[in-house]
């Protein structure tokens, strides 16, 4: 099984560049997750969509745009890219927004920008 | 609005040892608990979560936790650790709204031989 699958896992970026994360899961999950990882910093939700067609901002939206572009795939957009968006990137997904639901991630997109 | 609190960066424990990691909540609702593990290099894994009902939660790889709400802890053990229980923990609650979570800030466990 799949699960979460992100693209690209690694990537260099120069100051002002534009780039997508892609994300795809096949769970037929409804709800979907951006997440930013940081050394000591844990994980923080960048941007989330409940259900296809609703996407919402989440800690950490500034420098980010989404697209929900249907049930299985949610893209994370940086338009102009800066220093401090170097991170570790991870989208994951669940069933549903409820609260005791279980959150499934994906392997990362290790991003530097320089 | 709720927090998550991990204490110390990194736990060093012998093979066989008592793992303990701990994590205290804060949050206006009754609080959903998780723990994830991350290996290096990888996403994250559910190990065990504490939705309602029984206090004491197992999960994979023999770890377990309970929930303990006049303490707002949930902290983590396993009886004997295993070298390949080196990784990232974390912990995480969601509150009565949704799914969203909200991550403390890991501990790394480091098992010597």
């Amino acid at each position: 099984n799949a699960g979460v699958t992100q693209t690209p896992k690694f990537q260099v970026l120069k100051t002002g560049q534009s780039m997508t994360l892609q994300c795809a899961q096949d769970m037929n999950h409804n709800s979907m997750y951006w997440y930013r990882q940081d050394p000591g910093m844990g994980l923080r939700l960048i941007y989330y969509s409940a259900s296809e067609g609703t996407t919402d901002k989440g800690e950490v939206p500034n420098g980010y745009n989404v697209s929900r572009l249907n049930k299985r795939e949610f893209s994370l957009r940086l338009e102009s890219a800066a220093p401090s968006q170097t991170s570790v990137y991870f989208c994951a997904s669940s069933e549903q927004t409820g609260p005791g639901n279980t959150i499934y991630f994906g392997e990362g997109s290790w991003l530097t920008v320089v | 609005a709720q927090s998550v609190t991990q204490l110390g960066s990194h736990v060093s424990v012998s093979e066989g040892a008592l793992v303990l990691l701990r994590c205290n909540y804060s949050s206006s609702v009754p609080p959903y608990l998780f723990w994830y593990v991350q290996y290096p290099n990888q996403g994250l894994q559910l190990l065990l979560k504490y939705t309602t009902g029984a206090t004491l939660v197992k999960g994979i790889n023999g770890f377990e936790a309970e929930f303990k709400k006049s303490e707002t802890s949930f902290h983590l053990t396993k009886p004997s650790a295993h070298m390949s229980d080196a990784a990232e923990y974390f912990c995480a609650v969601s509150d009565g709204a949704n799914s969203k979570l909200t991550f403390g800030k890991g501990i790394t466990l480091s098992v010597r031989p």
